[in-house]
Formats: C-alpha cells, sequence, structure tokens
C-alpha cells in the first residue's frame, strides 16, 4: 500500500473558522491532490500540485487555498469555513508514469456547524 | 470535462457474475480506470485500460472499446465483500494525471 497519510481524520468546527488539512505521503510521487466527496456528486478535483511550490485550481476550488513547500506535504486550507464545505475530504498522489493510478488517503470528514 | 455515465445501483447474487457498464466521452480520450469503495473508505485501484480489449485479474475482469467511449467491470464469483461502489474515472488529456470521477456504481450483493 503507497504510504500517505492524512491529518486529522475527524474534525467539526464552526462556520467562519480557518481549518488546515494536513495530506503527508512517504513515496516520493510527484503529484498530489486534494479531493472532496459528497453524495450525489462523486469525487471532485478541489486542488492538484504537480510539484513544490506547483499548484493549480480543479474544478471546485472556491473557498479552498493549498501549498506544498515539501514533496511529501500537501496542505488544504478552509480561510474560513461554511457549512456546505461540510464533506469527506480525500487526498491522492501520483507517480506520474506506468500506469499513472491514484492512491489515496483514508480521508478526512469535516463538519462545519 | 468528461462525462461518466454508470448506473447508479445494482444488485446481484452471491456466487454469481456481474457486469458493471460505464461510458465516457471519447474526445481526448487518454485511458480509463477502475476503483472500487467500500463504505467510509477510500478508493482503491482495480485496473486501468488505454487500449482495447479485456484485462483480466482474478475474479475482476476490465473491458474498454475506445471507439464506442465504453468500458465495463466484470466481476466473478461474486463473493459479500464485493459490496461496494465502483468508479470509472477517466484520465483528462490535459496532463498532470488529472482525472475525472463520475458518481460510481453502488453494487449490492444479496446471499
Amino acid at each position: 500500500d503507497a504510504g500517505i497519510t492524512q491529518s486529522p481524520r475527524h474534525k467539526v468546527t464552526e462556520t467562519g473558522t480557518p481549518v488546515t488539512l494536513r495530506c503527508h505521503q512517504t513515496e516520493n510521487h510527484r503529484y498530489m491532490y486534494w479531493y472532496r466527496q459528497d453524495p450525489g456528486h462523486g469525487l471532485r478535483l478541489i486542488h492538484y500540485s504537480y510539484g513544490v511550490k506547483d499548484t493549480d485550481k480543479g474544478e471546485v476550488s472556491d473557498g479552498y487555498s493549498v501549498s506544498r513547500s515539501k514533496t511529501e506535504d500537501f496542505l488544504l486550507t478552509l480561510e474560513s469555513a461554511t457549512s456546505s464545505q461540510t464533506s469527506v475530504y480525500f487526498c491522492a498522489i501520483s507517480e506520474g508514469v506506468k500506469g499513472n493510478e491514484q492512491f489515496f488517503g483514508p480521508g478526512t470528514r469535516l463538519t462545519v456547524l | 470535462g468528461q462525462n461518466i455515465d454508470q448506473p447508479t445501483e445494482m444488485t446481484a447474487t452471491e456466487g454469481a457474475i456481474v457486469q458493471i457498464n460505464c461510458t465516457y466521452q471519447t474526445s481526448g480520450f487518454n485511458g480509463l480506470f477502475w476503483y472500487q469503495q467500500h463504505a467510509g473508505e477510500a478508493p482503491t485501484f482495480l485496473s486501468y485500460n488505454v487500449l482495447d480489449g479485456l484485462e483480466e485479474k482474478g475474479r475482476f475482469s476490465s473491458f474498454l472499446s475506445r471507439s464506442k467511449g465504453y468500458s465495463y467491470l466484470l466481476l466473478k464469483e461474486l463473493q459479500m465483500k464485493d459490496s461496494a461502489s465502483y468508479l470509472c474515472p477517466q484520465r483528462d488529456s490535459g496532463g498532470y494525471q488529472k482525472v475525472t470521477f463520475g458518481t460510481g456504481t453502488k453494487l449490492q450483493v444479496i446471499p
């Protein structure tokens, strides 16, 4: 199994507070991704990274920012959490060669009250 | 982006064979994956198809027809643990190894 962890695994916060989720990998993979998964919508890409300090927006990036200062860490920040951001957040990594499949972290369940 | 279309739900009997279909947008096709996701867990990779034909991995096989924009996942000798959602994301043509997911097919295996 790919070495990918997410922290925290569960979080409850209040509307308007900032929240940072962390994704950590030990595989030295180049590509990292943040998704959210909601009933009826499947997995939707929030932001992705193709190298240290190289990031770009996905389809649902409003209200989110990311940073990648090291190969192994990809942070997702909700600047001011809203109830619509209550979701399960998955981080994924990809080597970028061969089959290019993405390996997923265990997920973070975020509830914004 | 790509439009992925799969049945929302399916039910099949333990020990049987089930085929889960997936259609996708053919323009800019760059590969298609199959993932399994158990409730409350992360998706796990099953297979990858980029050329026409059948890829077999144990009880699971995946088929691709690029001209028809069609793929299927075939699960043989169904087991109760196969109850899960099955996703067929398409790899984007724009690079950065991005994929586009649909909502998946929720498979329930019954005794």
